[in-house]
């Protein structure tokens, strides 16, 4: 049991250059999420999706664009990256409700973006 | 808008002395409130996660106390060994339906502890 994971570790772009980052979580949950974080700005969302052929726009999801593949994975891309896109962007899976589940997120190990 | 605030954002203390870290939270009405730990260039780690109608979570050393209705969370690490030296985050998912599941994060406390 991996939990969530997450590829590539770490990455650096030029200014313009388009990446996906990748997120698979083992634990069969529904919701998936996709942060970013920045010093002195905390963990920010950027997309999220309740269930599978679902995803829906977080708090700053401007430059970005999310695909929920299939239960497991859901994948972020940045289509043109930019220097301000610099951050560690960190994918994270939610328990469900009810008998057992609480709502709690787990959280990949993250991915250090660099764009220059 | 939901904000949070974690105080103090740095702690330094010497290895065995009991510890408090606080979050507040601008309103109360949430559903969890959830702490983790972060390592430097790791992700984060879920220590304790508290619901709504509970007052506190207990975990080995860690305990987590919940005032939902004054806004506040105290985690409290006991006898505290250098193993404990991360950013500790506190977290709250909002009530409401429309949220899904969207945490709202502190900056984060900066704990280190020395031998």
């Amino acid at each position: 049991n991996a939990g969530v994971t997450q590829t590539p570790k770490f990455q650096v772009l030029k200014t313009g250059q388009s990446m996906t980052l990748q997120c698979a979580q083992d634990m069969n949950h529904n919701s998936m999420y996709w942060y970013r974080q920045d010093p002195g700005m905390g963990l920010r969302l950027i997309y999220y999706s309740a269930s599978e052929g679902t995803t829906d726009k977080g708090e700053v999801p401007n430059g970005y664009n999310v695909s929920r593949l299939n239960k497991r994975e859901f994948s972020l891309r940045l289509e043109s990256a930019a220097p301000s896109q610099t951050s560690v962007y960190f994918c994270a899976s939610r328990t469900p409700p009810g008998t057992g589940g609480s709502y709690e997120q787990y959280f990949g190990p993250g991915t250090r973006l660099t764009v220059t | 808008k939901q904000e949070v605030t974690q105080i103090p954002a740095a702690l330094s203390v010497p290895e065995g002395e009991n510890l408090v870290l606080n979050c507040s939270f601008t309103d109360s009405a949430i559903y969890n409130l959830q702490w983790f730990r972060q390592d430097p260039g790791k992700g984060l780690t879920s220590l304790l996660l508290i619901q709504s109608s509970q007052r506190e979570q207990t975990s080995g050393r860690l305990n987590a106390s919940l005032d939902k209705s004054s806004g506040r969370s105290t985690l409290y690490i006991a006898a505290s060994q250098p193993g404990d030296s991360a950013t500790y985050l506190c977290a709250v998912r909002d009530a409401g339906g429309t949220s899904y599941g969207k945490l709202t994060f502190g900056q984060g406390t900066i704990l280190t502890v020395h031998p």
